[in-house]
């Protein structure tokens, strides 16, 4: 799987919009961008995946390059519970391949989320 | 609906002890994943299931640990003679299979070997 880039922290301020930005330029053809975060204590908690195209939900958006090299995971109203540690993952499918779909964690990036 | 879950959610055991964690997939999903996270090292991949196979064991630290899944539902990842190193807090994750099905996580064991 693919490895990417993350800065090791960032700051937002609350109600304001947090973009963190992740680069994978090594992504392959057939792997997806996942977002994934971890409050102190907690298991991950799935946010949001992409493939090519923009993705939205009720938590986060995924905005990603043209060339899928890079991607940008927006909260749009950053509230202090989004205080967490937040990684960008690239894999695989979960079938016909050999990694089977197995998430490949790096260090993420620690958002904090100030009043 | 119910979520992951895994016990105990923590486990405090002597070194030197065998252990036995558990974890309850969400029902219907046939892919389970092992990971542990520990200080030093982050999150990794242990191992995964498909149904009641494994068919990447890559991540296993050493020969004491092992796993087994039974009825395509529950998973116990058991280590012997256990060690200080394995202190960590030991993930489980499950999905649907095919295409991008994300995991969803267990709130995780937390392991302490003294």
């Amino acid at each position: 799987d693919a490895k990417t880039t993350q800065p090791p922290s960032m700051d937002c301020a609350e109600g304001r919009a947090a973009n963190l930005p992740c680069n994978h330029s090594t992504i392959s053809g057939n792997e997806y961008v996942y977002w994934y975060r971890q409050i102190h204590s907690q298991g991950p908690q799935y946010i949001i995946h992409g493939l090519k195209n923009n993705e939205t939900n009720e938590m986060a958006s995924l905005i990603i390059t043209e060339d899928r090299k890079s991607s940008t995971l927006i909260l749009p109203h950053a509230t202090l519970r989004d205080t967490a540690v937040y990684y960008c993952i690239v894999r695989g499918p979960n079938a016909g391949g050999t990694s089977y779909g197995k998430l490949t964690f790096g260090q993420g990036t620690i958002l904090t989320v100030h009043p | 609906g119910a979520g992951v879950s895994q016990s105990p959610s923590n486990k405090v055991t002597e070194k030197g002890k065998d252990v036995e964690l558990r974890c309850d997939p969400i029902s219907g999903h046939t892919a389970l994943y092992w990971y542990r996270q520990s200080l030093g090292q982050g999150l990794e991949f242990l191992i995964y299931f498909q149904g009641n196979s494994a068919p990447d064991k890559s991540g296993l630290p050493s020969d004491r640990f092992s796993a087994e899944r039974t009825g395509g539902s529950v998973s116990t990842l058991t280590i012997q003679r256990t060690q200080q190193e394995d202190s960590a807090v030991y993930l489980c994750a499950s999905s649907l299979v095919g295409g991008a099905n994300e995991q969803f996580f267990g709130p995780g064991t937390r392991l302490t070997v003294l």
